[in-house]
């Protein structure tokens, strides 16, 4: 079965300084990974993609998340935090069902400090 | 933009009611889906709905639950007989097709059963 693991259920990180939130994969084939965010009160938002093409995937508010298959990871990085980053971070995977449902990992909630 | 909405923010109602979550999907999708997520758990899928037609559902979603989408617009979950253990937040969430990859989650309805 299809399944993610988040290693860090709080991340605290001061302004400007790089993000690095971890996110483990047990897939049986190659998967379809996300990372989604959840701002206070806001729905959850799709941050960025990765479905078998480039293994450096680029998302919204200059996030990235590197495939790589012979870790199982799917690791997401910002090179420098602002304040507005602080949320919920939510890193997904798609299993084979043409459903299409997700499967959610634990979640990493990303403080930033000023 | 268009976007999902979720009505009512907030939900409380007592053990043994009956509640309808309400969602309003993006107007051209054709998927539709309920997760929900217990304070401090992961967000869990619930239902998929395709085709006026539940495509699939978790061993969470027993008799108690009923999905509807009753005029073209709206997309409700019922909850018969509601129990403590119901109590989380409610996310609705569209997409735009079977080659999309991409949901768009609403804000969420926060139940509380007392």
């Amino acid at each position: 079965a299809q399944s993610v693991t988040q290693l860090d259920s709080h991340v605290s990180v001061s302004e400007g300084t790089p993000v690095l939130l971890r996110c483990n994969y047990s897939s049986s084939y190659s998967p379809s990974l996300f990372w989604y965010v959840q701002h206070p009160n806001k729905g959850l938002q799709l941050l960025l993609k990765y479905t078998s093409a480039a293994t450096l995937v680029k998302g919204i508010n200059g996030f990235e998340a590197e495939f790589k298959k012979s870790e199982t990871s799917f690791h997401l990085t910002k090179p420098s935090a602002h304040m507005s980053d602080a949320a919920e971070y939510f890193c997904v995977v798609i299993p084979s069902s043409n459903t299409g449902k997700l499967i959610f990992g634990q979640g990493t909630t990303l403080q930033v400090k000023p | 933009e268009p976007e999902v909405t979720q009505t009512p923010s907030h939900q409380v109602t007592q053990m043994g009611q009956e509640v309808i979550l309400r969602c309003v999907p993006i107007s051209n999708h054709l998927y539709f889906y309920w997760y929900r997520q217990i304070l401090g758990q992961k967000v869990e899928f619930l239902v998929s709905f395709y085709n006026n037609e539940i495509s699939e559902k978790s061993e969470i979603f027993d008799d108690q639950f009923s999905v509807e989408r009753p005029d073209g617009s709206n997309f409700t979950l019922k909850i018969r007989s509601t129990k403590l253990e119901d109590s989380a937040m409610y996310f609705c969430a569209s997409k735009r097709g079977t080659g999309a990859y991409e949901q768009y989650f609403g804000p969420g309805t926060r139940l509380t059963v007392t």
